[in-house]
């Protein structure tokens, strides 16, 4: 069946650092590719998605490119700041199950 | 644009006792997901409605969890009779038509139940 695979976390960076949190897929066809964030205290919330293969998603400074023949959709941002720190969820949409499966989420720390 | 909205927000409960969370998705939109979240872990899917119909209950565990969408709109998730292992925050995500590839799912905050 189909999967997600994060990188676990913490992961721990200073304000200004270079972000990347890794995320793999399995998948029986093309899945669509989300990333979605939650802050402390709140609901998921969808970041960004990609629908086909060499699409970019992006949304407040954060990227994913969908990466087929690695099946990969790794997140980055160049500059974090301390309001990023919440959980990343990765996720994909798999037509023939009509739902989302989620990766395990990975804590992002951002320290001033 | 209202939110999807749940309630309570936080249930304590012992087990073998019964629970009922309750689901209002945005405003038109057809398709009601309930989604189960354990500590630690992604969302796991429950069961998904279009309008009052169920879509997938394959991952529902029936001998205890019960959903229903009469009119199409709001939404019931019950636990009769719950265990230790169903502390958990159960999410309720709407969205606009019957879940195409490129749809989004919009999340409410949550119901976080803990089972002693």
């Amino acid at each position: 069946g189909d999967s997600v695979t994060q990188m676990e976390g913490p992961v721990t960076l200073s304000e200004e650092a270079f972000l990347t949190i890794n995320c793999t897929y399995t998948a029986t066809g093309y899945p669509s590719l989300f990333w979605y964030v939650q802050y402390p205290g709140e609901g998921l919330q969808l970041l960004l998605k990609a629908t086909k293969a060499d699409d970019k998603g992006s949304n407040k400074g954060f990227e994913a490119t969908y990466r087929k023949e690695t099946t990969s959709f790794h997140l980055e941002k160049g500059s974090v700041q301390v309001s990023d720190s919440a959980v990343y969820f990765c996720a994909l949409f798999y037509t023939g199950r009509r739902a989302l499966t989620f990766g395990s989420g990975t804590r992002l720390q951002v320290q001033p | 644009e209202a939110g999807v909205a749940q309630s309570p927000r936080y249930k304590i409960i012992e087990k073998r006792q019964s629970v009922a969370f309750w689901c209002n998705p945005i405003s038109g939109h057809a398709t009601l997901y309930w989604y189960q979240q354990i500590l630690g872990q992604g969302p796991k899917l429950l069961i998904q409605f279009q309008n009052n119909g169920v879509v997938d209950d394959s991952q529902l565990p029936k001998d205890r969890f019960s959903a229903e969408r009469l009119k199409g709109v709001d939404s019931t998730l019950k636990i009769q009779p719950a265990k230790l292992e169903d502390s958990a925050v159960y999410l309720c995500a709407s969205s606009w038509t019957s879940g195409g590839p490129v749809e989004t799912q919009y999340f409410g905050p949550g119901t976080r139940l803990l089972v002693l």
